[in-house]
């Protein structure tokens, strides 16, 4: 068991490009779940996969944003047409379904856009 | 609405205890959980509490009260290591399960 990866670890762009960022669960884990944190402040939940079912969309996630996890395994987030404000940790958590308390945490995607 | 508020900051003592707290607001309540957060790392899982009572882990205790919309993280025997954030998170399961989490406790440890 490695644990939950991701990919990269740090992103620099220009606003106005479009970044894909990947997400690779502890591999019996069904469940897998995207957040954006900032500084000073906690995660803030984006959306949740079951398997390859996305179940729940935050409102934080824009029309810019698209996760998918088409066979569910890994998942990707892209963002579309990058603004500053999208600047934060993006973080991936995985969970047995069966578990949903104990998530476990990746390294996260660190973003900044210029 | 969904609200959580917890300390943004405390100091303590290297050996000592110390408790951070948590109050929350939410509907569908399904537990709650307490993360350690290293600056520029990701969580990492403390405790989770879904009935009242204390729940002990070593030096990490975690208290929940559901009719109170309370809990509260106690360490003791206080190391350097501790410093960190501490994430309060609530466990929400309505239609669709999702986790909010707090701001966060800084918590920083004197020698």
């Amino acid at each position: 068991d490695t644990g939950v990866s991701q990919d990269p670890r740090h992103k620099i762009t220009k606003r106005g490009q479009n970044v894909t960022f990947r997400c690779d669960p502890i591999s019996e884990h069904n469940r897998l779940y995207w957040y954006r944190q900032t500084l000073g402040q906690g995660p803030e939940f984006l959306t949740y996969f079951q398997n390859e079912a996305q179940l729940e969309k935050s409102r934080l996630l824009s029309d810019r944003f698209s996760a998918e996890r088409p066979k569910g395994s890994f998942s990707t987030l892209e963002i579309q047409r990058t603004e500053q404000g999208d600047s934060a940790m993006y973080l991936c958590a995985s969970s047995p379904q069966t578990e949903f308390e104990t998530q476990y945490f990746g390294p996260g995607t660190r973003l900044l856009v210029l | 609405g969904q609200n959580i508020d917890q300390p943004t900051e405390m100091t303590a003592t290297e050996g000592a205890i110390v408790q951070i707290n948590c109050t929350y607001q939410t509907s569908g309540f399904n537990g709650l959980f307490w993360y350690q957060q290293h600056a520029g790392e990701a969580p990492t899982f403390l405790s989770y509490n879904v009935l009242d009572g204390l729940e002990e882990k070593g030096r990490f205790s975690s208290f929940l009260s559901r009719s109170k919309g309370y809990s509260y993280l106690l360490l003791k025997e206080l190391q350097m290591k501790d410093s960190a954030s501490y994430l309060c998170a609530v466990i929400i399961r309505n239609r669709d399960d999702k986790i909010i989490f707090g701001k966060g406790t800084r918590l920083h440890i004197l020698p």
